[in-house]
């Protein structure tokens, strides 16, 4: 079925460090794909998104590429802040044109100064 | 501009009460969808609405939830009678849906329910 697996944290790293998040998701056509990320205590929020293979989402450093070959959508960032300390969530759209979103678990991420 | 808004953001009852969450979506959204957030099944849609009109509710968990949207701007989650289990985050998020994709879900900031 539709799904989207993405790494389990919890994940912690230190102030600078390199960030990735892994999530992959079962290829059925080429669904939007997106990252939201949730502050404690809030909603969702979108970080990025892409629509088509080969697209780069980026957002406030965060970048991730659509990666049909490997059914991939990876989330980067070269040099985390505190401030980045959130839960990530990467998600699918089921099929073109389809208003479901499909979520993966959630990652949580700590940043220490 | 006004974000989703929702009503009330917490929420304590005690078993069997009735309990109701309301959700206000952003002006000019054509869709309204109801999450819910709990530890052990992550985020789960419960339903979605498409122009007011129910598009798919088989994530509605049972007959004790409800849901409805009577107009473009308001929406309830009802659960009667309320459970334990049931206690979660609940999350309302709307969008602007059009023919070309899924298109970005903006989400309010939740109501945390307790059933004790």
């Amino acid at each position: 079925g539709d799904s989207v697996t993405q790494m389990e944290g919890p994940v912690t790293l230190s102030e600078e460090a390199f960030l990735t998040i892994n999530c992959t998701y079962t290829a059925t056509g080429y669904p939007s794909l997106f990252w939201y990320v949730q502050y404690p205590g809030e909603g969702l929020q979108l970080l990025l998104k892409a629509t088509k293979a080969d697209d780069k989402g980026s957002n406030k450093g965060f970048e991730a590429t659509y990666r049909k070959e490997t059914t991939s959508f990876h989330l980067e960032k070269g040099s985390v802040q505190v401030s980045d300390s959130a839960v990530y969530f990467c998600a699918r759209a089921l099929g073109r044109g389809a208003q479901k979103l499909v979520f993966g678990q959630g990652t949580r991420l700590t940043i220490n100064p | 501009d006004a974000g989703v808004i929702q009503s009330p953001r917490h929420e304590v009852t005690e078993m069997g009460q009735e309990v109701t969450l309301r959700c206000k979506p952003i002006s000019g959204h054509n869709s309204l969808f109801w999450y819910r957030q709990t530890m052990m099944r992550g985020l789960e849609l419960l339903i979605y609405f498409n122009n007011n009109v129910p598009i798919d509710d088989s994530g509605m968990p049972e007959d004790r939830f409800s849901a409805k949207m009577p107009n473009a701007s308001f929406s309830t989650l009802k659960i009667q009678p309320s459970e334990p289990r049931d206690s979660a985050v609940y999350f309302c998020a709307s969008s602007l849906a059009h023919q070309g994709g899924a298109d970005t879900q903006y989400f309010g900031p939740g109501t945390r329910l307790t059933v004790l």
